[in-house]
């Protein structure tokens, strides 16, 4: 079975423009959920869907955003980039729930820099 | 204070040597996980638990409930273990908090 993919691996923007994540899960997996990784914060969640829907969020701005689309794929999109969303973002998949109950597959993560 | 903290944050040892990793947490959580970070950025999901301890090959991790703590063990460490080791609580409506990791570097 093939693992979670991410598209791009890496990328490189300017401050003020937007980006356009893409994030495919393991094949009947109905999960996905992202997260930031900076070396100042480490670890910090960004939102999950299921089946479409955005079911948790995490603390960040409403510039930071996503949907999923009826084949589970997710996308996350950050309008009017800052230097601080620099940062490796990674996604995972799970089966149904969310981290709570579920593990998690993570996919190799997208590296962002913004200039 | 960070919800969930983890100790150490840099471990050095000899191949062969029995490593723990410590990780405590301030809030109720619904599971804990232990991840794995190779250098480039790559997470594997070591472990998920709630309760008493799981283990698969070398790696060992257990959870006390009522002190809030939880460690991961590695018996006969080896290089390949270098990587940082991440510990991560499921807390309310599924969201997830981590630790800062551990890093750890096995010397052959």
């Amino acid at each position: 079975k093939a693992g979670v993919t991410q598209t791009p691996r890496y990328l490189i923007k300017t401050r003020g423009q937007q980006v356009t994540l893409s994030c495919s899960p393991i094949s009947g997996h109905r999960s996905v959920s992202w997260y930031q990784q900076t070396p100042g914060q480490g670890l910090q969640f960004l939102f999950e869907y299921f089946s479409e829907t955005q079911r948790n969020k995490g603390n960040f701005p409403g510039r930071f955003s996503g949907r999923q689309f009826s084949n589970s794929r997710s996308e996350m999109n950050v309008s009017t980039l800052e230097l601080g969303d620099s940062a490796l973002y990674l996604c995972a998949s799970s089966y149904s729930g969310g981290a709570g109950y579920n593990e998690q597959f993570f996919g190799p993560g997208t590296r962002l820099t913004v200039l | 204070k960070n919800e969930v903290e983890q100790s150490p944050q840099n471990l050095t040892a000899q191949e062969g040597e029995f490593i723990t990793i410590n990780c405590s947490y301030s809030v109720g959580i619904s599971a804990l996980h232990w991840l794995q970070q190779h250098p480039g950025g790559g997470i594997v999901s070591l472990f998920m638990l709630s309760s008493g301890k799981k283990k698969h090959g070398r790696l060992i991790a257990t959870i006390n409930i009522q002190e809030k703590h939880s460690s991961l063990h590695i018996t006969a460490s080896h290089p390949r273990d270098s990587a940082v080791y991440i510990c991560a609580g499921s807390i309310r409506d599924d969201k997830i908090i981590f630790g800062k990791g551990t890093r750890l570097h096995i010397l052959p």
